[in-house]
């Protein structure tokens, strides 16, 4: 079963609408998820991460993520994109069921139209 | 901090040559990966070391591929010999403690023509 799925390879959005990238993810033990952008010819930048606590969590450039643990979801939100927010993101999941390593989704790649 | 440091940032060799990509990783961290991206199989786990030893190399594709960590703030990734299906972007990442949040270093390009 896959570890991580993210919904749609390619999101458009235009510039001031909401952003949101989908993640489910597998987990039989309580997951730390993260969410990691990569900007072209770069490597991956973190945006945010959930390990235990407030279930809504503040990464960096406007963006947050919620856990829905009845959901098995993690989806990456953002009020208003920017130009600047065109990049690849990916979702990943860490548990001991996987070993000590992220498990990484097959990333989105979102498009900013003007 | 300078971050994960990747050297080269470029690479082009000719098929059959012997390829090294260096990577130093963060100081105090514990945790160092490899990965392959592609835009055919996306982002690839290669091997990863925990306090220098290495822990699961299952995702290194061929004994074409070895990788080495000599001490804690360096490791080498080596193709011998290297052919054109290894062109991709190679990318070092390390950590404190291995579920936790990675730092990527900027990537080496390698093209082999």
């Amino acid at each position: 079963a896959q570890s991580v799925t993210q919904l749609g390879s390619h999101v458009s959005v235009s510039e001031g609408a909401l952003v949101l990238l989908r993640c489910n993810y597998s987990s039989s033990v309580p997951p730390y998820l993260f969410w990691y952008v990569q900007y072209p010819n770069q490597g991956l930048q973190l945006l945010l991460k959930y390990t235990t606590g407030a279930t809504l969590v503040k990464g960096i450039n406007g963006f947050e993520a919620e856990f829905k643990k009845s959901e098995t979801s993690f989806h990456l939100t953002k009020p208003s994109a920017h130009m600047s927010d065109a990049a690849e993101y990916f979702c990943a999941v860490s548990a001991k069921e996987y070993g000590n390593k992220l498990v990484f989704g097959a990333g989105t790649i979102l498009r900013v139209k003007s | 901090d300078a971050g994960v440091i990747q050297s080269p940032r470029h690479e082009v060799t000719e098929m059959g040559q012997e390829v090294t990509l260096r990577c130093k990783p963060i100081s105090g961290h514990d945790y160092l990966f490899w990965y392959r991206q592609t835009m055919m199989r996306g982002l690839e786990l290669l091997i990863y070391f925990n306090n220098n030893v290495p822990i699961d190399d299952s995702g290194m594709p061929e004994d074409r591929f070895s990788a080495k960590m000599p001490n804690a703030s360096f490791s080498t990734l080596k193709i011998q010999p290297s052919e054109p299906r290894d062109s991709a972007v190679y990318f070092c990442a390390s950590s404190f403690g291995g579920m936790g949040g990675y730092t990527f270093g900027s990537g080496t390009r390698l093209t082999v023509v």
